[in-house]
């Protein structure tokens, strides 16, 4: 599988920071880029994804920046809480994929009082 | 969004026997499923993409006569884990396609394998 690179491996954030994760893709064959959100002993979420035709989607304190240039690619939270505290992924899919993901390596976040 | 509903939540087996995990699409139909396994603190490694009516395409080094799996209808497949060993505990995770290239994701089965 074509590779999705992840860091950082762990953050701690204070409560009401903003969280930055980020990812890097080698595939320009990809054009989908979602990320999961997954709690402890539960599967993923999906939380919020971007296309390449875009640099910057947001919902709600959730927010992608894409840099197509660069290959890159990254999540902000915004406003940061402890109930944010999970692992996410970002992962990456090719057209005609059949929804066929490569996923990073994942990051926990723990957001602190 | 849609749900999956994966069953069992966990299981614990002794070496030698099989299980079989459920993994449904309650509310559409979903002509692909994949199939994952995760280890703790690590990435989703996808094992198999199950398709309707078809048989699964596995990743390359997953052993298809030890995972079984079965997609016979648009709203369930299923795992069958054969002759378990311990190196097979791990969390097993399924998702179903959806629409818009949504995958949505079961809530994880949790095997030990004593």
């Amino acid at each position: 599988q074509q590779q999705v690179k992840q860091s950082p491996q762990s953050l701690i954030v204070q409560k009401g920071g903003i969280s930055i994760i980020n990812c890097a893709y080698e595939n320009t064959a990809f054009d989908y880029f979602p990320w999961y959100q997954q709690f402890p002993g539960k599967g993923p979420a999906l939380l919020i994804a971007i296309r390449p035709d875009v640099s910057e989607k947001k919902e709600g304190r959730f927010t992608i920046s894409f840099n197509k240039s660069a290959k890159q690619f990254s999540l902000h939270i915004m406003d940061s809480q402890p109930g944010d505290s999970a692992t996410y992924f970002c992962a990456a899919e090719a057209s005609g994929g059949y929804q066929k993901v490569t996923f990073g390596t994942g990051t926990k976040l723990q957001v602190i009082p | 969004g849609a749900v999956v509903s994966q069953h069992p939540s966990r299981v614990i087996c002794k070496s030698g026997t099989s299980v079989k995990i459920e993994c449904r699409s309650l509310d559409f139909q979903a002509t692909t499923m994949f199939w994952y396994r995760q280890f703790p603190k690590q990435s989703l490694m996808l094992m198999a993409t199950s398709n309707e009516g078809s048989k699964a395409t596995y990743e390359q080094g997953v052993e298809k006569d030890k995972f079984l799996i079965n997609h016979a209808s648009l709203t369930l497949s299923t795992l069958t884990v054969t002759s378990a060993h311990p190196e097979d505990s791990s969390f097993y995770i399924c998702s179903a396609g959806g629409w818009d290239e949504k995958l949505f994701f079961g809530s994880g089965t949790q095997l030990s394998v004593l």
